[in-house]
């Protein structure tokens, strides 16, 4: 059964600062996808950034970067010079399967919550 | 398109009553998924639908819960015999299958259930 682990229950960062906050994750099938979403205190879950299992390189999405170790099953997500609009949950979630009919649902870890120090 | 709709925003319900909760997906997408959520913690899956089929329910959901999608498009969520354990935020998304799926869901800004 896919399995999604988040340790830092919060942590705090000086803005400006770059943050790295812990994603481990357990699956049987070859093919999954690992996501990370932000979601800010009114609620809404964003789309932040997206690593295939069969993805070469680490993705990157501006200021956002995945740290994918694939031997370790960490999916680490990095932010590099925070800003005080960082300040959110942040989730890591995965998929079993890539797309189509054999992509599954998505699970979420229990979540990290980041708050920016100005 | 404006994104996924959810209504009610906020339904406050004594317990016992039934609640029914209505999600609009984005009209091209043919899935559709129920998570809740509650506070402090990570979305929990609830079931989906491909088009009108369910495909799969959650352990979590129990017979007080039933969810329909009639035509494919829009899905409801009902809650019958409301229980305070009940009281979180629920969570509709969508997606298109067969597709590229890199962005994984289009959330919508949910509904928060309190049962007093």
């Amino acid at each position: 059964a896919q399995k999604i682990t988040q340790t830092q229950p919060g942590m705090f960062v000086q803005e400006k600062e770059a943050v790295t906050l812990d994603c481990t994750y357990d699956t049987s099938d070859p093919s999954y996808g690992l996501f990370w979403y932000k979601q800010p205190s009114s609620g809404e879950m964003i789309f932040l950034i997206y690593q295939g299992s069969y993805d070469q390189q680490n993705a990157t999405e501006g200021r956002y970067s995945l740290n994918f170790q694939k031997a370790r099953k960490s999916a680490n997500l990095v932010i590099s010079a925070s800003q005080l609009g960082d300040s959110a949950m942040y989730f890591c979630a995965m998929r079993e399967g890539v797309r189509g009919s054999s992509a599954s649902k998505i699970i979420f870890g229990s979540g990290t919550r980041l708050s920016i120090r100005p | 398109d404006t994104g996924v709709s959810q209504d009610p925003r906020h339904k406050i319900t004594k317990r016992g009553q039934n609640v029914t909760f209505r999600c609009d997906p984005i009209s091209e997408h043919n899935r559709l998924y129920w998570y809740r959520q509650t506070l402090g913690q990570g979305p929990e899956f609830l079931t989906y639908f491909q088009n009108e089929a369910q495909l799969e329910k959650s352990r979590l959901l129990s017979d007080r819960f039933s969810a329909e999608r009639p035509k494919g498009s829009f899905s409801t969520l009902e809650i019958q015999r409301t229980e305070q354990g009940d009281s979180a935020m629920y969570l509709c998304a969508s997606s298109l299958v067969n597709a590229e799926t890199n962005y994984g869901y289009t959330f919508g800004s949910g509904t928060r259930l309190t049962v007093v």
